[in-house]
């Protein structure tokens, strides 16, 4: 079983300020560190998908680090907006299967 | 176009009933995947399978069947239901099962076992 943790479990946080999170892994064996977005009543939605240590992505206001020789990505929101509310899940790609965080949910408050 | 579909959207059965679940995927993509989202919100893999073959099998109980009639479905029946098979099963599809291809998942099945 592989250890994957999110933290914090969750957070508010205001609209307009900027909030970041944390994915811990496992630094061996290392594929793919995945991030989903989990709205609420909806399935989770591919945000980015990492390979490389250093790696940066973007996506709007969103975006991720990844430090896969210490095991770590930070997952960072630009200015929150209320639809920003939601559970953000990390995941780890090892031996063909995603091992799941338990997600961190951001609560963004108007 | 919705690009993977669950029937049922909720299953409310008795103990003891067996019961499936159906996954269809429009993608094109060539894996398939069941998840269980446990009691602590965990969405955990149970099994996978890519072109029909099942690659990953979890330690599930036998009670759960996988059948993939062809690439594009991946159903997943269930035998001798327990209570604590309550939870809600999320299939998933991928372009093959590489690490750097992203996961679309359908929009879940709400299964309770009273």
């Amino acid at each position: 079983i592989l250890n994957v943790e999110q933290s914090p479990q969750s957070l508010h946080v205001q609209e307009g300020d900027s909030t970041n999170f944390t994915c811990s892994f496992p630094s061996s064996n290392f594929y793919a560190l995945h991030w989903y977005r989990w709205e609420t009543a909806k399935s989770p939605e591919a945000l980015f998908v990492m390979t490389l240590n250093g790696d940066e992505k973007k996506k709007g206001r969103i975006s991720a680090t990844l430090n896969t020789k210490e095991g770590y990505s930070y997952l960072y929101i630009k200015g929150s907006q209320p639809e920003d509310s939601a559970t953000y899940l990390c995941a780890f790609h090892n031996d063909y299967k995603l091992s799941f965080g338990a997600g961190t949910t951001v609560t963004v408050r108007a | 176009d919705t690009a993977v579909s669950q029937t049922p959207k909720y299953l409310v059965t008795q103990m003891g009933n067996d019961k499936s679940i159906k996954c269809e995927q429009n993608l094109g993509h060539d894996t398939m995947y069941w998840y269980k989202q446990d009691s602590k919100k965990f969405l955990k893999i149970m099994f996978s399978y890519n072109n029909k073959e099942l690659i990953i099998n979890e330690t599930v109980p036998n009670r759960f069947s996988p059948k993939s009639p062809d690439k594009a479905h991946l159903n997943l029946h269930i035998n001798s239901l327990e209570l604590g098979d309550s939870a809600v099963y999320f299939c998933a599809s991928s372009q093959e099962g590489a690490s750097d291809n992203e996961q679309f998942f359908g929009p879940g099945t709400r299964l309770t076992v009273l």
